[in-house]
């Protein structure tokens, strides 16, 4: 049971290129999430999703877009990198039971990512 | 909107005694909080959670205390041995779809 899985591990891009990062959970858990921490603070929620076929925004969706079209895959993309989202990124997972979410987050294991 | 934070950002403690590491937070509307622990280079772990609706909670060698009055949230680790060393956040949630986190509070074990 691999539980959360991030690809990649370690990226670095220049300034203007795009890329996706994959989230893949085969706990069958409805509910995912993109967090990036920044030195210094907290986990910051980008954006999530409650269902396949279903994403909304968080705390700092600008600059990103994700996708959910497969249950157990949640994928964030950067269309244009910035510095500004030169950043640890994590995916989690949880699963709602009758309605209300199983509060405990799974994270993966993160995505550093350097933009130049 | 929510914040939560921690008082402070280190905290050192020597093996075998007792830490305490501290949270503040914003929204009273948030009625779940979970304490995570994240090794370095790894995702956060879940360390236990509490209902609002409850202002203590034990597991294994760690508690959480609720104080809703003054929105402070604590973890207490008892006999903290080195490999409790990391980083340690709270987060809190109003909605269970979205969880706001702390900055986090580095524990230092000293042998």
């Amino acid at each position: 049971n691999a539980g959360v899985t991030q690809t990649p591990k370690f990226r670095v891009l220049k300034t203007g290129q795009s890329m996706t990062l994959l989230c893949a959970q085969d706990m069958n858990h409805e509910y995912m999430y993109w967090y990036r921490q920044d030195p210094g603070m907290g986990l910051r929620l980008i954006h999530y999703s409650v269902g396949e076929g279903t994403t909304a925004k968080g705390e700092v969706p600008d600059g990103y877009n994700v996708s959910r079209l497969k249950k157990q895959n949640f994928l964030l993309g950067l269309e244009s990198a910035a510095p500004s989202q030169t950043s640890v990124y994590f995916c989690a997972s949880s699963y709602p039971i009758g309605g209300v979410t199983n509060e405990k987050l799974f994270f993966g294991s993160g995505t550093q990512l350097s933009v130049l | 909107g929510e914040s939560v934070g921690l008082h402070l950002p280190t905290l050192s403690v020597q093996e075998g005694d007792n830490s305490i590491i501290n949270c503040a937070y914003s929204n009273s509307a948030s009625d779940y909080f979970i304490w995570y622990k994240q090794e370095s280079g790894k995702g956060p772990q879940f360390i236990i959670d509490i209902r609002s609706n409850m202002d203590k909670r034990q597991g294994q060698r760690v508690t959480v205390l609720l104080n809703k009055t003054v929105k402070h949230l604590s973890l207490q680790i008892a006999a903290t041995q080195p490999g409790d060393s990391a980083v340690y956040f709270c987060a809190e949630t109003p909605n269970f779809n979205k969880f706001y986190f702390g900055s986090g509070t580095k524990l230092n074990v000293k042998p």
